[in-house]
């Protein structure tokens, strides 16, 4: 089975624009969370998406935002970017939300100039 | 104080060496407990998950968590060059999954 996929794997940007990342889990998972990852603050949960539904979230602010697709596929957009929003994006998936067994995608690595 | 604490390092050992990861947690409603660990440009991988109190063992790694005293532990026995990495605890009660900011292990041959 491939594994999660996320692209792109690497995006420049700068202060004020937006972006969007794309994540595709496990052929079959239906449940997809993304974490942020800053050498400061660690890893840090996002949100939790399962049948196209926001289950959780974490805590950050409004600009941070999510879907999910029919097919599981899920994205990420976070608007009005910021300096502190340089980090590496992780997506992982899993067979159902209730699972504890979750599989984490390479990351996309932001970098906000 | 944070819900999860867990020594950066980096921890250095030589091959062979048994290595002893920790981190102390402030949450007593925590239950699930994992480790991860994560090669340099890619994503945590799960290495060990253990449910409440007690012991785990897979081959070289073995899980240690202590409720009482909200500390959990990882040993790596035989550690390997393969094995250098950073570390990550993580845990849970009800709700989300927090994770340690990760200890950087290196195993020198």
């Amino acid at each position: 089975k491939a594994g999660v996929t996320q692209t792109p794997r690497y995006l420049i940007k700068t202060r004020g624009q937006q972006v969007t990342l794309s994540c595709s889990p496990i052929s079959g998972h239906r449940s997809v969370s993304w974490y942020q990852q800053t050498p400061g603050q660690g890893l840090q949960f996002l949100f939790e998406y399962f049948s196209e539904t926001q289950r959780n979230k974490g805590n950050f602010p409004g600009r941070f935002s999510g879907r999910q697709f029919s097919n599981s596929r899920s994205e990420m957009n976070v608007s009005t970017l910021e300096l502190g929003d340089s980090a590496l994006y992780l997506c992982a998936s899993r067979p159902t939300s209730g699972s504890e067994t979750q599989y984490f995608g390479p990351g996309t690595r932001l970098l906000v100039l | 104080q944070k819900e999860v604490e867990q020594d950066p390092g980096p921890l250095s050992v030589p091959e062979g060496a048994i290595v002893s990861l920790n981190c102390t947690y402030s949450n007593s409603a925590f239950q699930y407990f994992m480790w991860y660990r994560q090669y340099s440009r890619k994503g945590p991988e799960l290495l060990m998950y253990t449910y409440s109190s007690g012991n785990k063992e897979d081959g070289r790694f073995t899980a240690q968590v202590d409720k009482s005293s909200k500390y959990i532990s990882l040993f790596i026995r035989d550690s390997q060059p393969s094995d250098s990495a950073t570390y990550l605890c993580a845990m849970r009660g009800q709700g989300n999954l927090i994770f340690g900011k990760g200890t950087k292990l290196s195993v020198k041959p």
